[in-house]
């Protein structure tokens, strides 16, 4: 099992320019999330979808949008690229939708920069 | 107040020592908490569960106390693998949303 992918690894954008993070996972999980990374602010939620057919705001979805393409892949747009908007983007997967809270199996990462 | 908070660090030890981190929540309704770990450059991975019991996994301790709202991790015997930022984790409540610490950076050398 490859576990959760994400494409692409690296990528370098002007401002103003859109571009679709993907993220695929192979363990049959429910839920997916996508996360930013930025020095000193931790991992903060951009959305998630809690099932297939499902998505939600997370804690910093301005500037956003996703699509729950099936069970496996959850991709994340930028319509239009700001500089605040370089950080490192983790999509994650986890298994069933509780009250409480599983395990989140991570992706390597996209690191995004906007010029 | 941030939700999840802990001491960044670095904490630098020698290989073998003792080292605990702290960390704090601020939300009373949150039910599961967990330490990931994260090497540079790559993405977290999860270490271990905390319970209200606490729980052991090899020389990784893991403690909950409720009253105070903190959760704690205890590594014995560090070793230079060790190494790393290890990241405070508790959820919201619903949704299996989890609220992410900056992390606390540990370094162990020879």
């Amino acid at each position: 099992n490859a576990g959760v992918t994400q494409t692409p690894k690296f990528q370098v954008l002007k401002t103003g320019q859109s571009m679709t993070l993907q993220c695929a996972q192979d363990m049959n999980h429910n839920s997916m999330y996508w996360y930013r990374q930025d020095p000193g602010m931790g991992l903060r939620l951009i959305y998630y979808s809690a099932s297939e057919g499902t998505t939600d705001k997370g804690e910093v979805p301005n500037g956003y949008n996703v699509s729950r393409l099936n069970k496996r892949e959850f991709s994340l747009r930028l319509e239009s690229a700001a500089p605040s908007q370089t950080s490192v983007y983790f999509c994650a997967s986890s298994e069933i939708q509780l009250i409480g809270a599983d395990t989140q199996y991570f992706g390597p990462g996209t690191r995004l920069t906007v010029l | 107040r941030k939700e999840v908070e802990q001491d960044p660090g670095p904490f630098n030890v020698p290989e073998g020592a003792t080292v605990a981190f702290n960390c704090t929540y601020s939300n009373s309704a949150s039910q599961s908490f967990f330490w990931y770990r994260q090497d540079c450059r790559k993405e977290p991975k999860l270490l271990m569960s905390v319970y209200s019991s606490g729980n052991e996994d090899g020389r990784f301790t893991a403690q909950l106390n409720r009253a105070s709202q903190y959760i704690s991790l205890l590594i014995r015997d560090s070793k230079l693998s060790d190494s790393a930022t290890y990241l405070c984790v508790g959820n919201t409540g619903t949704a299996s949303k989890l609220t992410f610490g900056t992390g606390t950076r540990l370094q162990v050398t020879l």
